[in-house]
């Protein structure tokens, strides 16, 4: 049984296109985050969802908008794309209150912005 | 500055030898936790080990151990004999105690295992 799945796995498109990138996790965590890897592997953090309300947005452009239906989902809206945003999309999910709040990691998402 | 810093960008280390990754935090937290992740060539993010700021013994997990030495404010991960599936990125990460729960992470190191 997959943990946190990410849909699709890979993502071509043309700058300018609006994009989504969907996420899941079945292990009835209640946060949920958004991270990018760039092209040097540096993973920063990007959105945390909490029981569907949104605790961390870092500086990221407005263009980016994250959207959590439920606690099980949240997924990852990109307009106007642009070549910068070209990178693999990760998310992860954890239970907020642990003694360790282990974060569970999908398998990513590998956008290319042409 | 950093919160996490991994100096090594690239490592070697013999088929069935030991290897130490480096990794030092900064922060004026008295609680945090810090993470090591594994990420392979097909590109997954695989969690290895925790460590908590109260933990008083090193954690262990397996074959991979954390030196955690809290006054230094290091946090380096030992692999024990490697094995050729140990080639991979690994990135050490830092939760901070207070409010948000995100990860910090360092730019991470390549360990090559040679056979």
């Amino acid at each position: 049984d997959t943990a946190v799945s990410q849909t699709p796995k890979y993502l071509v498109t043309q700058m300018g296109n609006d994009k989504s990138i969907k996420c899941e996790q079945n292990l009835g965590h209640d946060t949920m985050y958004w991270y990018k890897q760039d092209s040097k592997k540096f993973l920063k953090i990007m959105f945390s969802y909490n029981n569907k309300e949104l605790i961390i947005n870092e500086t990221v452009p407005n263009r980016f908008s994250p959207k959590s239906p439920d606690k099980a989902h949240l997924n990852l809206h990109i307009n106007s794309l642009e070549l910068g945003d070209s990178a693999v999309y990760f998310c992860a999910s954890s239970q907020r209150g642990l003694l360790i709040e282990t974060q569970y990691f999908g398998p990513g998402t590998r956008l290319l912005v042409l | 500055a950093q919160k996490i810093t991994q100096t090594q960008p690239g490592m070697f280390v013999q088929e069935k030898e030991a290897v130490t990754l480096d990794c030092t935090y900064d922060t004026s937290d008295q609680s945090y936790g810090l993470f090591w992740y594994k990420q392979p060539s097909s590109g997954e993010m695989i969690f290895l080990i925790y460590q908590g700021s109260y933990d008083e013994q090193n954690a262990t997990e397996g074959r991979y151990s954390l030196n955690f030495q809290k006054a230094r404010k290091s946090a380096n991960l030992v692999i024990s004999a490697s094995q050729l599936g140990d080639s991979a990125m690994y990135f050490c990460a830092m939760r901070e105690g207070t409010g948000a729960n995100n990860l910090f992470f360092g730019t991470g190191t390549r360990l090559t295992v040679i056979p």
